[in-house]
């Protein structure tokens, strides 16, 4: 079965400080991961996108990366601040899929406290 | 541009009752769908279309009806709302259909609906 599973559900940081997201899924065959950031009451934003061949993608203090192999992703946030505080959504896609075929993970929740 | 647009941002309806949820993007992207979020699970796609005049189904879409008449609009009709129907709707478009190419996704900020 395709499935995207998200750890932790809930994390709370200290303003300054790094974290990392896990994103470890199960989806065949593989075409491409994304990395989403959704404030509260808002739509879900791209941060970034990596297809098979990529390992590492940086969007600013976001640094994605990709173990195709072991079907794991992460999420690494660096020097933490207060707008950082949301969710943050894996989403992997199937390779010549429909648009059914995108899988979303169910998000880790990130508080950012002062 | 407005990129994703959705209308309203919140509604409450009675059990039974019937609405339309807008939506509309000015990016001209051919591929557009309806998404829900429901507490503690993934968004999942309702419906979809990949171009004017053609629409399919996604993973839920009992209880909604769509279609596409424009490149820019794409309606989320609710014939008659149930309870299992509070959510929160997004729409999203991109420039091709399906996650199997690396184009973005663009999302609406959402519409919360309450059934009653």
């Amino acid at each position: 079965k395709n499935q995207v599973e998200q750890s932790p559900q809930s994390l709370i940081i200290l303003e300054g400080k790094n974290c990392t997201l896990q994103c470890n899924y199960t989806v065949s065959p593989f075409s491409n991961l994304r990395w989403y950031k959704q404030d509260t009451g808002r739509g879900p934003v791209s941060l970034t996108i990596m297809t098979f061949s990529e390992n590492t993608k940086s969007n600013g203090r976001y640094t994605a990366t990709l173990d195709a192999d072991t079907k794991q992703s992460s999420l690494h946030i660096t020097a933490s601040q207060l707008s950082d505080s949301a969710s943050y959504i894996c989403v992997v896609s199937l390779l010549y899929s429909s648009a059914s075929k995108i899988i979303f993970g169910s998000g880790t929740r990130l508080s950012i406290r002062p | 541009n407005a990129g994703v647009t959705q209308t309203p941002k919140f509604q409450v309806l009675k059990t039974g009752q019937s609405m339309t949820l807008q939506c509309a993007q000015d990016m001209n992207h051919e591929y557009m769908s309806w998404y829900r979020q429901d507490p503690g699970m993934g968004l999942r796609l309702i419906h979809y279309s990949v171009g004017a005049g053609i629409t399919d189904q996604g993973e839920v879409p009992n209880g909604y009806n769509v279609s596409r008449s424009t490149t820019e609009d794409f309606p989320l009709r609710l014939l008659s709302a149930a309870p299992s129907q509070t959510s929160v709707y997004f729409c999203a478009s991109s420039y091709t259909y399906g996650g199997a190419e690396a184009y973005e996704q663009y999302f609406g900020p959402g519409t919360r609906l309450t059934v009653t």
